[in-house]
């Protein structure tokens, strides 16, 4: 079975301070692959990022990083220099065998100006 | 290139009425999945159409049930509407590579709201 674990709820931080978004799974797959998603008040899931579990190269896009370890089956994401457009509820999930993705219950991130 | 898209974007029914959700699949995709999203949770997946054919299925119960047309498309019927039904029901199409290569594209949902 899988599972996705994000243990933060809710996070609030003032603009302009660094976020990181934790996110631990288990799976018992060997292949599989990692997303975050954000969703806005608007409802639609926007998609950040895919990681295959092969390639455990951190990756930085902008203002955001992401950091894979298989050690500690964790997939954190951290968002630096926050902006008040950040604020969202962001999901990890996580598809390996089956069909279907799993996702964790979602951390809400407010950012304050 | 229109991505997925979802009709109606909102809906409000009574308990034990029926309701019928559609997806249009992103050009050239095969694959549509459906994932239901109570309020304060993460989507949760109900099942997946490809070849016209359920191919998978989540922790729901019968009520629940799809349909895929020769276009791709996808219909998602519940029946018996209960007060817990309502969410937001997201479907999400892909191109069948294989799992877990199947990378999925979500449209913007439809809300459900059960009165």
């Amino acid at each position: 079975a899988q599972k996705v674990t994000q243990a933060q709820t809710e996070i609030s931080v003032v603009e302009k301070e660094d976020v990181t978004l934790d996110c631990v799974y288990e799976t018992r797959d060997t292949t599989y692959y990692l997303f975050w998603y954000k969703q806005p008040p608007s409802g639609e899931l926007v998609f950040l990022i895919r990681r295959n579990s092969f390639d455990e190269q951190n990756e930085i896009s902008g203002r955001y990083s992401w950091n894979f370890q298989k050690s500690t089956s964790s997939f954190n994401f951290t968002i630096t220099a926050s902006q008040v457009v950040d604020s969202a509820v962001y999901f990890c999930a996580l598809i390996g065998s089956n069909y279907k993705l799993t996702f964790g219950k979602g951390t809400l991130l407010t950012v304050n100006p | 290139d229109a991505g997925v898209t979802q009709s109606p974007t909102h809906l409000i029914k009574t308990r034990g009425q029926q309701v019928t959700l559609r997806c249009s699949p992103k050009s050239g995709h095969d694959t549509v999945s459906w994932y239901q999203q109570a309020l304060g949770q993460g989507p949760q997946f109900i099942f997946q159409y490809y070849e016209e054919e359920e191919r998978q299925r989540g922790n729901f119960p019968d009520r629940f049930s799809g349909h895929q047309f020769p276009n791709y498309s996808s219909e998602l019927n519940v029946n018996a509407l209960l007060l817990g039904d309502s969410a937001l029901y997201l479907c999400a199409s892909s191109l069948d590579l294989g799992p877990p290569h199947n990378e999925q594209f979500f449209g913007p949902g439809t809300r459900l709201t059960v009165l």
